[in-house]
Order: structure tokens, then sequence, then C-alpha cells
């Protein structure tokens, strides 16, 4: 079964670092563009940043850029995003997804991120 | 960045009822468009991809539909476990967008 894991959320106060991970399996990691997307409490879908299959491209929502870095390890099939800086609006919880052509699948479960002082 | 504008953001509907949703790009986005269904505490399941496509395994009465830059995802016979929140989803260019959600309820 094609399956994505996410882990390393929590709390944090503001102006701190979280990193999330997120392990895939059940299918050529390698393969396919990546993506973070996430969801505050009671709202919608906000998609936040996308890598390619080598890493070689990168794209970020603008509410992130200079303070968020997502990477990958095709050997290990982790999907990694880094989160500096972190605001009380990151309060969400992030999804990690597969890029398709077209679509996004699967996601994975979810990991609450948590800015609060 | 391209807007997804989606309507309405609630609908109260019965078992058995048909249900409409609709979404409007605003610009071209061809038929680069996908549904998803989100279930409380759940992450989003993909229903339909390039505007029409159902996803391998979705029952046959979800179906969607284009016309210009309007999608309507459609729910024929709205049964019990279809009382989720629905999302549309442009994949025409980076970033990728959603609509704000259209949360289906039981009348």
């Amino acid at each position: 079964d094609v399956q994505l894991v996410e882990s390393g959320g929590g709390l944090v106060q503001p102006g701190g670092s979280l990193r999330l991970s997120c392990v895939a399996s059940g299918f050529t990691f390698s393969s396919y563009w990546m993506s973070w997307v996430r969801q505050a409490p009671g709202k919608g879908l906000e998609w936040v940043a996308n890598i390619k299959q080598d890493g070689s491209e990168k794209y970020y929502v603008d509410s992130v850029k200079g303070r968020f870095t997502i990477s990958r390890d095709n050997a290990k099939n982790l999907l990694y995003l880094q989160m500096n800086s972190l605001r009380a609006e990151d309060t969400a919880v992030y999804y990690c997804a597969r890029l398709m052509v077209g679509k996004i699948d699967p996601w994975g479960q979810g990991t609450l991120v948590t800015v609060s002082s | 960045d391209i807007q997804m504008t989606q309507s309405p953001s609630s609908v109260s509907a019965s078992v058995g009822d048909r249900v409409t949703i609709t979404c409007r790009a605003s610009q071209g986005i061809s038929s680069w468009l996908a549904w998803y269904q989100q279930k409380p505490g759940k992450a989003p399941k993909l229903l339909i991809y390039a505007a029409s496509s159902l996803q391998s395994g979705v029952p046959s009465r979800f179906s969607g539909s284009a016309s210009g830059t309007d999608f309507t995802l459609t729910i024929s016979s709205l049964q019990p476990e279809d009382f989720a929140t629905y999302y549309c989803q442009q994949a025409k260019s980076f970033p990728w967008t959603f609509g704000q959600g259209t949360k289906v309820e039981i009348k």
C-alpha cells in the first residue's frame, strides 16, 4: 500500500523552529514531486511547498518564503519541512502528500504544529 | 496566482438527494482541476481529477464536469458516508490553489 507518515509536530514558541518529517512507502519515492499542505484549525487547505524528484526545483507559498525549507532524502524515502521563525498563523495540521499529474494522492495523516507562548 | 471560488460554502441535504457543488477559476485552467473529500479529523481524499476522471475506488455516484472556467462536482444520490467537506483544487500552475470548501450537512 502507498503510505505517507508524518512526524515532528508539536508545541513551539513564536520565533522558534521545528522540523517535520514524512516517510514514504509502497512506491518509488524518487520518481515523484512531493508537497506539504497545511490546514489551520477550522479552516481550509493551503498548499505550502513543493519539491521536484531530484530536489532541483522548490516552490513555496509567499507567506513562508525565507522561513520554511522543503527538502528530501531519496535514499531514505524521507521528505522534510524545516520551519524557522514560526508565527502564530503557522499553527495548523501539516500534511505530506504525493503530487501526480494534476492531482494530489495520497495524503499522510497529518501532524499538528501549534505556535504559542 | 489562480484563485478558486467555491460555492456554496455549505449545503444541507438528505440521504438520496442530488447535490451539486461549483468551483470557478479566476483564469483558464483547461481541465486541470481535482476534487477532494475531507471528513473531520481525517486527511483529504482524492475523488475526481482532470475535471471529470473518477479516481479508482470512488463510487460512481460522484461525477465532475467542466464548462469554461466553471467546474461542478455532483453527488447523484447522497449517502450517509458522504457528509463531509469538499474542496476543489487547480493543478494548472504553481502555486496549486484550493477552493474554500463546501460542507455537506445532514438536513
